[in-house]
C-alpha cells in the first residue's frame, strides 16, 4: 500500500466544517482512498473511500484532487462527537481482500 | 446485526500465563482480521483469514502468538507464554469480499494487560 501523510492533530469549532488534508503522492492506479476513524477507546469506524472522483456520504465528503496525490475529508457540521483519531488508508480495491495499514492518523479535536 | 463481538473486553494476566482472546465476526463475511494496537506501534495487522484459511500471518511477532478459525462465526488469538510486551488492545474485524464499500466492522477490541 501507498505511504499516507496527515498532520498528527486539528481543532475545529463545533458546528464548523472539519477539513481533514492527506498526502499520498506514490498512490497507484488501481488504489482507492480510503477514511476511518477511531473514537477513544473503540475500534475503528469506516467513513468513506473513493477513486478518482468526489464522494459524499450522510458522514462525510472526500475530495480527491485531479492528479489523485492528495484528498481531503470534510465533516461539514463537526460535533463534539466527531473529535477522534481519523486515518488516511491507501489500498487496492477488491473486496476488503487484504488488511489494513494504518498510519499515525490525525487527532481531530472539536471544540465547544 | 449485533455487530463483530469479542470477548472477553479485558483480561489481566501474569507473564508466563496463556491467553485466549475471543472473536465472532459479523454473520455471513468472509474475511477476519486481527488487530494490535499500542501506543508505541500504532494499529498492526496480524493475522486474517478468508474462508476459515490463515491468509497472511506475517504480522504475528512471535511463535508464542497463534491464531485459529476453526469455523465461520469463530476465531480465537493464542498468547502463550504471555509477557508484558503483549500489553495492549485487541481487535478483531470482519468483512465481505465484494461488498459495495469493502469496509471492514471492528469489534470493540480486547483490553490485554500483562503483568
Amino acid at each position: 500500500d501507498a505511504k499516507t501523510t496527515q498532520p498528527p492533530s486539528m481543532d475545529c469549532a463545533e458546528g464548523r466544517a472539519a477539513n481533514l488534508p492527506c498526502n499520498h503522492s506514490t498512490i497507484s492506479g488501481n488504489e482507492y482512498v480510503y477514511w476511518y476513524r477511531q473514537i477513544h477507546s473503540q475500534g475503528p469506524q469506516y467513513i468513506i473511500h473513493g477513486l478518482k472522483n468526489n464522494e459524499t456520504n450522510e458522514m462525510a465528503s472526500l475530495i480527491i484532487t485531479e492528479d489523485r496525490k492528495s484528498s481531503t475529508l470534510i465533516l461539514p457540521h463537526a460535533t463534539l462527537r466527531d473529535t477522534a483519531v481519523y486515518y488516511c488508508i491507501v489500498r487496492v480495491g477488491g473486496g476488503g481482500a487484504d488488511g489494513l495499514t494504518f498510519g499515525k492518523g490525525t487527532h481531530l479535536i472539536i471544540q465547544p | 446485526d449485533a455487530g463483530v463481538i469479542q470477548s472477553p473486553r479485558h483480561e489481566v494476566t501474569e507473564m508466563g500465563q496463556e491467553v485466549t482472546l475471543r472473536c465472532k465476526p459479523i454473520s455471513g463475511h468472509d474475511y477476519l482480521f486481527w488487530y494490535r494496537q499500542t501506543m508505541m506501534r500504532g494499529l498492526e495487522l496480524l493475522i486474517y483469514f478468508n474462508n476459515n484459511v490463515p491468509i497472511d500471518d506475517s504480522g504475528m511477532p512471535e511463535d508464542r502468538f497463534s491464531a485459529k478459525m476453526p469455523n465461520a462465526s469463530f476465531s480465537t488469538l493464542k498468547i502463550q507464554p504471555s509477557e508484558p510486551r503483549d500489553s495492549a488492545v485487541y481487535f478483531c474485524a470482519s468483512s465481505l469480499w465484494g461488498s459495495s464499500y469493502n469496509e471492514q466492522f471492528f469489534g470493540p477490541g480486547t483490553r490485554l494487560t500483562v503483568l
